[in-house]
């Protein structure tokens, strides 16, 4: 079965870190595109980053650009999302999801919820 | 980072015809292919139409999709209550994803 298993959410300060993982399985992890998307309390989805399935080339939104870091352990199956400096406004549920061949997120994760409060 | 419209709600009567438009620009929309996803409530989003107007195996035919231009829209035709969630279309903006606003689909 194709599956995503996101984990690592939790309550953190703001300007702590934290780190997500994601778990994949029933697919060949390591030859396609990652990527994390978040979706705030209420809100609608918005993409956070991908990285190529070399990890050769990574893309991040602006609102994380220099804070948040993709990355994957093609040996483990899974992906990562390292946060850093982490404000009131990344409080969201992450989402990885796998990108098809055809640009699409076509498998999901159940996601992890982020809260960044004191 | 560019920016796709979408109607914040839209509504009909079971069997009735719903459609929902993204309008974005010719960074995104304009050059690359539309996917939307369907969202029902508390649940992970779901691929629902992949390059414009493809549906993913198990996606009934009541959905498609289509693209002109900078525009893109979803209808749902013979419109069913499990068809109440959140839409969104997502494209492709000069290396960067971008979703549309989100459209509630509320069933009369």
């Amino acid at each position: 079965e194709v599956q995503l298993v996101e984990s690592g959410g939790g309550l953190v300060q703001p300007g702590g870190s934290l780190r997500l993982s994601c778990a994949a399985s029933g697919f060949t992890f390591s030859s396609y595109s990652m990527n994390w998307v978040r979706q705030a309390p209420g809100k609608g989805l918005e993409w956070v980053s991908y990285i190529w399935s070399s990890s050769s080339s990574v893309t991040y939104a602006d609102s994380v650009k220099g804070r948040f870091t993709i990355s994957r352990d093609n040996a483990k199956n899974a992906l990562y999302l390292q946060m850093n400096s982490l404000r009131a406004e990344d409080t969201a549920v992450y989402y990885c999801a796998h990108l098809s061949k055809t640009l699409a997120f076509d498998i999901w994760g159940q996601g992890t919820m982020v809260t960044v409060s004191s | 980072q560019s920016v796709m419209t979408q109607p914040p709600s839209a509504s009909a009567t079971p069997g009735q015809r719903v459609t929902i438009s993204c309008s974005g620009s010719s960074s995104n929309i304009g050059s690359n292919t539309v996917n939307w996803y369907q969202q029902l409530p508390g649940t992970a989003p779901k691929l629902l139409i992949y390059s414009n107007n493809q549906r993913p195996s198990g996606v009934p035919d009541r959905f498609s999709g289509s693209k002109s231009g900078t525009s893109a829209s979803l209808a749902i035709s013979g419109l069913q209550s499990e068809d109440e969630a959140d839409y969104y279309c997502a494209a492709w903006d000069d290396s960067l994803f971008v979703f549309g606003t989100g459209t509630k689909v509320t069933v009369l």
